[in-house]
């Protein structure tokens, strides 16, 4: 089974300051990973996924995220961030193989961004 | 492609009640996931279908709850005798099998308050 920690719920920063909120993981087979964005009452938007390749993946919005293997992390990155990226940020792991339970994406619980003026 | 439509939005039922959700999914995708979000937690997978067969229902949360997908393309979510712990998000997601990386794309979510 995989699992997904999300070590900040919440993350206070300052208009045009850089971000990054961190996410770890754990499988023991390769996993999908993807970042999702969550405005307040809405469902929840793809921000970026990383399959293969280039560890460095951009999404929308201007935000960035780096696969790290050997410290199983994700961590979502945004150099300049504004008022309009208040939301609550999920990081997701999928496996590749799709069978049972294990197609759906598995949550992290999520990390409340604050941007303060 | 209209995106992933579910309704209601909102429910506001009383404790012992039945509750119906309906999900559509973007055409032609052949997956189709149920997934509950509480107040300050991710979303928890819930079941999920390939067309008309459901793959996956032990995670569902109790034997109140269930899901159809009886011709492949909507699908419904029912939870019967309704309880105050079910108050919750109900998100559908949708996907093509087959589609790179297992991406999956969220509706807009059915909040339920039992009351």
């Amino acid at each position: 089974a995989q699992s997904v920690t999300q070590l900040d719920s919440q993350v206070p920063v300052f208009e045009e300051a850089p971000v990054e909120l961190r996410c770890n993981y754990s499988s023991s087979v390769s996993v999908y990973l993807f970042w999702y964005v969550q405005y307040p009452n809405q469902g929840l938007q793809l921000l970026l996924k990383y399959l293969s390749g280039s560890t460095l993946v951009k999404g929308i919005n201007g935000f960035e995220a780096e696969f790290n293997k050997s410290q199983t992390s994700f961590h979502l990155r945004k150099p300049s961030v504004h008022i309009s990226d208040t939301a609550e940020y999920f990081c997701a792991v999928s496996v590749p193989y799709s069978g049972g339970g294990a197609d759906g994406l598995t949550f992290g619980k999520g990390t409340h961004l604050i941007i303060q003026p | 492609d209209t995106g992933v439509s579910q309704n209601p939005r909102h429910k506001i039922t009383k404790r012992g009640q039945n509750v119906t959700f309906r999900c559509d999914p973007i055409s032609e995708h052949n997956r189709l996931y149920w997934y509950r979000q509480t107040l300050g937690q991710g979303p928890e997978f819930l079941t999920y279908f390939q067309n008309e067969a459901q793959l996956e229902k032990s995670r569902l949360l109790s034997d109140r709850f269930s899901a159809e997908r009886p011709k492949g393309s909507f699908s419904t979510l029912e939870i019967q005798r309704t309880e105050q712990g079910d108050s919750a998000m109900y998100l559908c997601a949708s996907r093509m099998e087959g589609s790179s990386g297992n991406t999956i794309y969220f509706g807009e979510g059915s909040w339920l308050t039992v009351v």
